[in-house]
């Protein structure tokens, strides 16, 4: 299948810094990728769909101020979680949707943010 | 998107064969019927998909029913990297995921 890469696999930070996590898909374009969110022992939670050259859509209850996205390339997009606190401690997994009818999204590895 | 109803937890013992079920009753006739699953504290990875016919490749088999109103992913022979939580989705391309509980599936040595 089609690879998706995620960087950083794990970061660690303090209160109030903002962290940016990149997704990348390596061997195809998408011009749709997903960020999803996912608590210890729950389900991944979506939080964005981001199109490549236009605003991301944010699910309820997400603040888009919070959570920045930014889709400037058919390969890559970006969560930016700013000012971030404790609570933001999550999994966040990012997805990237290949071009074909069959709508297959592809996931990366994860990013492991722990907030001080 | 159709809701999907998946058990809690499933045993396989290793070297038999896993069949996880799933519940896709309100599912429309567009809509596939994705299988993805996840081990601890990565990604989730993609298995198989279908919309109407059996599906098979080289991880899995997908049985879908004729009223389609149910599923069931067969992994042949279960070994102890199977161990995972496996999702089952049904909707329509172009639309989001949203992933249900799904299975954890333990393969017992």
């Amino acid at each position: 299948g089609a690879v998706v890469s995620q960087h950083p696999s794990r970061v660690i930070c303090k209160s109030g810094t903002s962290v940016k996590i990149e997704c990348r898909s390596l061997d195809f374009q998408a011009t749709t990728m997903f960020w999803y969110r996912q608590f210890p022992k729950q389900s991944l939670m979506l939080m964005a769909t981001s199109n490549e050259g236009s605003k991301a859509t944010y699910e309820q209850g997400v603040e888009k101020d919070k959570f920045l996205i930014n889709h400037a390339s058919l390969t890559l997009s970006t969560l930016t979680v700013t000012s971030a606190h404790p609570e933001d401690s999550s999994f966040y997994i990012c997805s990237a949707r290949e071009g074909s009818a069959e709508n297959i999204q592809y996931f990366g590895a994860g990013t492991r943010l722990s907030v001080l | 998107d159709a809701k999907t109803t998946q058990p809690p937890s499933m045993d396989c013992a290793e070297g038999r064969a896993a069949n996880l079920p799933c519940n896709h009753s309100t599912i429309s006739g567009n809509e596939y019927v994705y299988w993805y699953r996840q081990i601890h504290s990565q990604g989730p990875q993609y298995i198989i998909h279908g919309l109407k016919n059996n599906e098979t490749n080289e991880m899995a088999s997908l049985i879908i029913t004729e009223d389609r109103k149910s599923s069931t992913l067969i992994l042949p022979h279960a070994t102890l990297r199977d161990t995972a939580v496996y999702y089952c989705i049904a909707m329509n391309t172009g639309n989001q995921f949203y992933f249900g509980t799904g299975t954890s599936l333990t393969v017992i040595p």
